[in-house]
């Protein structure tokens, strides 16, 4: 059974930072990209950063860039989103996701049960 | 960066009408695009990937259709359990990039 088990969100000041981690299980880790999603609340769904399997290339929307950095451990079967900088508008729920593996293969078809995280004085 | 505009945010049907959702990509993404159902407090659903292909589970009235730039997701026949947000994301290349998302409720 798939599983990804998000940790580490919180309350955080303004320009303060959190690390969140997500733990996979259940399928092959180390062959999938993996993303972040977040959702403020009462609004929609947004990408926030996709890593490839090796690690190796990290693609994330405008408004994170030079802020936040995603990373994995395959060995772990963990990914990670270290955020930096953070502003109130950050402040949503931070989901994990099953990203592509190939062709033909569903992705974002599993889901973290997800993170919150408030950034307020 | 790809940009997607999903259209209307909202609409209202009956029980039993056919309802039609679309999303257009600034650039043509081929066929990498993804619906979801996402229902109040629940983590989205995935319906449709490769912009045709139902996951299985899905309801078979779901449906998707479209490349390059304009796709669009069919509900045949309206059914209450359908009340939800639905997203699009494009996965074409590096970034990913939802639509707005479109309330669908019951009239």
């Amino acid at each position: 059974e798939v599983q990804l088990v998000e940790s580490g969100g919180g309350l955080v000041q303004p320009g303060g930072s959190l690390k969140l981690s997500c733990a996979a299980s259940g399928f092959t880790f180390s062959r999938h990209s993996m993303s972040w999603v977040r959702q403020a609340p009462g609004k929609g769904l947004e990408w926030v950063a996709v890593i490839i399997p090796d690690g190796t290339q990290e693609f994330y929307v405008d408004s994170v860039k030079g802020r936040f950095t995603i990373s994995r451990d395959n060995a772990k079967t963990s990914l990670y989103l270290q955020m930096n900088s953070l502003r109130v508008e950050d402040s949503a729920v931070y989901y994990c996701a099953k990203d592509w593996i190939g062709e033909s293969i569903p992705l974002f078809d599993y889901w973290g049960q997800g993170a919150p995280v408030t950034v307020s004085s | 960066d790809i940009q997607v505009t999903q259209s209307p945010s909202s609409l209202s049907a009956s029980v039993g009408d056919r309802v039609t959702i679309t999303c257009r990509a600034s650039q043509g993404i081929v066929h990498y695009l993804v619906w979801f159902q996402q229902k109040p407090g629940k983590v989205p659903n995935l319906l449709i990937y490769g912009a045709s292909t139902l996951q299985p589970g899905a309801p078979s009235r779901f449906s998707g259709s479209g490349s390059g730039t304009d796709f669009t997701l069919t509900i045949s026949s309206l059914q209450p359990e359908d009340v939800a947000t639905y997203y699009c994301l494009s996965y074409y290349g590096g970034p990913r990039a939802f639509g707005q998302g479109t309330r669908v409720d019951i009239k």
